[in-house]
């Protein structure tokens, strides 16, 4: 069974521009979850998805956003960039909804904002 | 806020040693998981602990849990270098659907 596949693995972009990151899950799992980490302020919870609606939201501003299509892939959108927003950005798939479960995680896409 | 909180941030041995790590958090819990994260790379699930567990044992290693202190530890046995990464706690609060992680311990094996 193929694990979660993140793309694109790596970018950089400048500050002021937007971002959109792609996470396939495994298949057979609806729920999708975004993180971000960072040296400073570790691992911080993004959102949920499931089923095409978000679940659940962390605490961040709403330049961060996502959505995910019928066949599970999600994406997570970041607009208006800045310096601050340079992290991994890693997403985690389960079957379902919640914390119930184990997830399992893609290796993350690397944002660069110069 | 991190609702996790590990013991040691860093911890480094040699090969052939047993590696602890604790971990704290704060709010009632309906479980407690650990994960690993290897340089560069997502986390990978570890073992999961139910609330109205006390141990839980998969291959070298084991985690308890003491849900009156709010603590729970990993004890990786015999350790190898390829045991070296960071490993975090991660809580699922019964007031939240969400993982909540802490910060981590960078654990280094020698060889």
């Amino acid at each position: 069974k193929a694990g979660v596949t993140q793309t694109p693995r790596y970018l950089i972009k400048t500050r002021g521009q937007q971002v959109t990151l792609s996470c396939s899950p495994i298949s057979g799992h609806r729920s999708v979850s975004w993180y971000q980490q960072t040296p400073g302020q570790g691992l911080q919870f993004l959102f949920e998805y499931f089923s095409e609606t978000q679940r659940n939201k962390g605490n961040f501003p709403g330049r961060f956003s996502g959505r995910q299509f019928s066949n599970s892939r999600s994406e997570m959108n970041v607009s208006t960039l800045e310096l601050g927003d340079s992290a991994l950005y890693l997403c985690a798939s389960s079957p379902g909804q919640g914390a119930i479960q184990p997830q399992h995680f893609g290796d993350g896409t690397r944002l660069s904002i110069l | 806020s991190q609702q996790g909180e590990e013991d040691p941030q860093a911890l480094s041995i040699q090969e052939g040693e047993n590696a602890t790590m604790n971990c704290s958090y704060k709010t009632s819990i309906n479980n407690l998981q650990w994960y690993r994260q290897n340089s560069g790379r997502g986390l990978v699930h570890l073992i999961l602990i139910r609330s109205n567990e006390r141990e839980k044992h998969s291959g070298r290693l084991r985690v308890t849990l003491d849900t009156s202190k709010k603590s729970s530890s990993l004890l990786i046995t015999a350790s190898r270098a390829a045991d070296t990464a960071s490993y975090f706690c991660a809580t699922d609060p019964t007031s939240g659907s969400r993982l909540t992680f802490g910060e981590g311990t960078q654990l280094t094996v020698n060889p």
